[in-house]
Formats: C-alpha cells, structure tokens, sequence
C-alpha cells in the first residue's frame, strides 16, 4: 500500500535559518504529493502541492519539488520566521484518491 | 472560501457518555466528507468516508457501531462517539471536498476536536 515516511522531530530553529524537511513515499502509480500545515489547535492547511514529477510546489516561500527518481517531495525554505512554527505533514494521495500522511514534523522557530 | 468548521473544539466528559462532534462545510457544498483520528505525536489515519445520503466506508480495523457517521445534508456531517472509553480520547479532525469532476479535487479541513475521556 502507500505510505509517507517524514523526517523525526522535532526540529527547533534560529530564525532566518534554512529549512528542510525530509519526506519519501511508496506508492504505485503516480501519486499527487502534498505538504500540510498544522498550526497549534488548529486544523490542517494545505501548504502547497505537486501533481507529477518535476513539479516544483511553492506558497509563503515554501517550496517541494516532485522527484519520481527518490521519491521524495523534501520541503524546504531559506528562511524561517517565528509564525513558521507549527507541525507539518508529508501527503500523497494515490489511485485510490484517498490521501495518506506521514506522521508529521514539529518546527519550533525561535527568534 | 471553502471553509469547514467543526464543533465542538474541545470537549471533556465521563467514561461510557457519547459524543457528537459536527462537520460543516461552511460555504460549499461537499458530497464527500472524511474523518481522520489524530493520535499523540503521530499522523492522522483515515477512519472513515462519508458520502452525503449513503452510507459511510470505515477503513480497516475502525469499528462503525462505536464510531456512527452520519451525513445527512450536503453541509454536514456528523461523529458520534457512542459509549466513549479512555482509549477514545484523542484529536478528531473532518475534512470536506469541494464539488467538482471525480475525486482530484482539494479538501478542506476543520480545526479539529480535541476529545478527552475521563
């Protein structure tokens, strides 16, 4: 079956620190990759997505890029900000159409 | 647009009481909603598929007389947590899909129920 495996947290940096969030999937096909935001007692945002290989996501100076090759879909960002602290999760969503996380990442930004 | 709200956000109350938690789609019509179980420090997992008018699809292992799903309109949908137990406590969020052809389109999710059973 599909699966999303994300990077451990949690990850604590310096603000205007560079970012990078490891995440690699398993599925058949060719799986839609998406990174949420969860900001503390909120629900999820989608963040930004990538729909086939190459495809390079990007939103609030996040940016994935789609890479078929490793299958991966890493989320990075040259320079983090206090409000970027949050949790985020890796997603793909597969033949099914049902979407399937990875288990998150919690990113606290201090200033 | 495409907003979800769920309520309630937060809710406390004693072992063997049931719970509803609702789902709306605020500003779109969603024939299909989902509810996914967030546990501790790890993801979401899919519980169940709710299509307006039908039945919901439970994933594997989700035991649908505990967990009722009803989705009666094409705004809400609902969550009930029948004779919830300690181990039922956790972080339940909704999403909704936004109308549209097949099953590529986004969902929008609710800000989540945080559910602690005494």
């Amino acid at each position: 079956g599909n699966s999303v495996t994300q990077m451990e947290g949690p990850v604590t940096l310096s603000e205007e620190a560079f970012l990078t969030i490891n995440c690699t999937y398993t599925a058949t096909g060719y799986p839609s990759l998406f990174w949420y935001v969860q900001y503390p007692g909120e629900g999820l945002q989608l963040l930004l997505k990538a729909t086939k290989a190459d495809d390079k996501g990007s939103n609030k100076g996040f940016e994935a890029t789609y890479r078929k090759e490793t299958t991966s879909f890493h989320l990075e960002k040259g320079s983090v900000q206090v409000s970027d602290s949050a949790v985020y999760f890796c997603a793909l969503k597969g033949s099914a159409r049902q979407l399937t996380f990875g288990s998150g990442t919690q990113l606290t930004v201090l200033p | 647009g495409a907003v979800v709200s769920q309520h309630p956000s937060r809710v406390i109350c004693k072992s063997g009481t049931s719970v509803k938690i609702e789902c709306r789609s605020l500003d779109f019509q969603a024939t299909t909603m989902f509810w996914y179980r967030q546990f501790p420090k790890q993801s979401l997992m899919l519980m169940a598929t709710s299509n307006e008018g039908s039945k919901a699809t439970y994933e594997q292992g989700v035991e649908k007389d505990k967990f009722l799903i009803n989705h009666a309109s094409l705004t809400l949908s609902t969550l009930t947590v029948t004779s919830a137990h300690p181990e039922d406590s956790s972080f339940y969020i909704c999403s909704a899909r936004t109308p549209g052809q097949g099953d590529n389109q986004p969902q929008h999710f609710g800000d989540g129920t945080r559910l602690s059973i005494l």
